[in-house]
């Protein structure tokens, strides 16, 4: 099944860009997604990118997915106190509808 | 449509005692995932189920916890007895077959003591 692995802290300073990194061990993987964790919430979908995209943009998010390394990234640009949370990155193997989540990354902006 | 549900959103029960979480997907869903967070393990995977049959259970800790989907729009994760390591925030999530990005409710903080 998939295994997926991510980084438990970054901290970053208002207005910076923010990279959140990720990999996974499936290259069958079909969807590859971004879910954002605010305190006392559940997990609520970012975005996701498609296995055959290299590249995703949706405003101030870039997904980024190299399939060579099994790698995939989240840009935030112009990082937001507001964007603090936790990110998990997730996956779901080809012909299955099961994501398989990372321990998330928490996300610190500072002023 | 609400998203999906789960109730109560806060349990605080004594050691010992039963415990029932309850879910309602969103209309639709054909898959419904019940998962727990915490500090120490992250997000793990307890049962899924699809047009309410369960399919993998094997997350699923001990013989104390049980999961059921009498119908599509209704499930329930019980621990009997509970115990103080069940503490965790228990999600459940709902997803169809168009993308199978899930899409999880507001979770249960269970508080054993």
């Amino acid at each position: 099944g998939e295994d997926v692995e991510q980084s438990l802290f970054l901290s970053v300073r208002e207005g910076d860009s923010s990279v959140i990194n990720c990999t996974y061990t499936d290259s069958s993987s079909t969807y590859l997604y971004w879910y954002k964790q605010e305190p006392g919430a559940g997990l609520q979908l970012l975005t996701y990118i498609f296995s055959n995209m290299d590249m995703k943009q949706d405003q101030r998010l870039t997904v980024l997915l190299n399939k060579k390394d099994k790698h995939l990234s989240l840009r935030i640009a112009d990082t937001q106190t507001g964007d603090s949370a936790i990110y998990f990155c997730a996956g779901s193997s080809g012909g299955s509808y099961i994501p398989t989540f990372g321990r998330g990354t928490s996300l610190i902006v500072h002023p | 449509d609400a998203g999906v549900i789960q109730s109560p959103r806060h349990e605080v029960t004594e050691m010992g005692q039963e415990v029932t979480l309850r879910c309602k997907p969103i209309s639709g869903h054909d898959y419904l995932f019940w998962y727990r967070q915490t500090m120490m393990r992250g997000l793990e995977l307890l049962i899924y189920f699809n047009n309410n049959v369960p399919i993998d259970d094997s997350g699923m800790p001990e013989d104390r916890f049980s999961a059921k989907m009498p119908n599509a729009s209704f499930s329930t994760l019980k621990i009997q007895p509970s115990e103080p390591r069940d503490s965790a925030v228990y999600f459940c999530a709902s997803s169809n077959r168009n993308r199978g990005e899930a899409f999880f409710g507001q979770g249960t903080r269970l508080t054993v003591v």
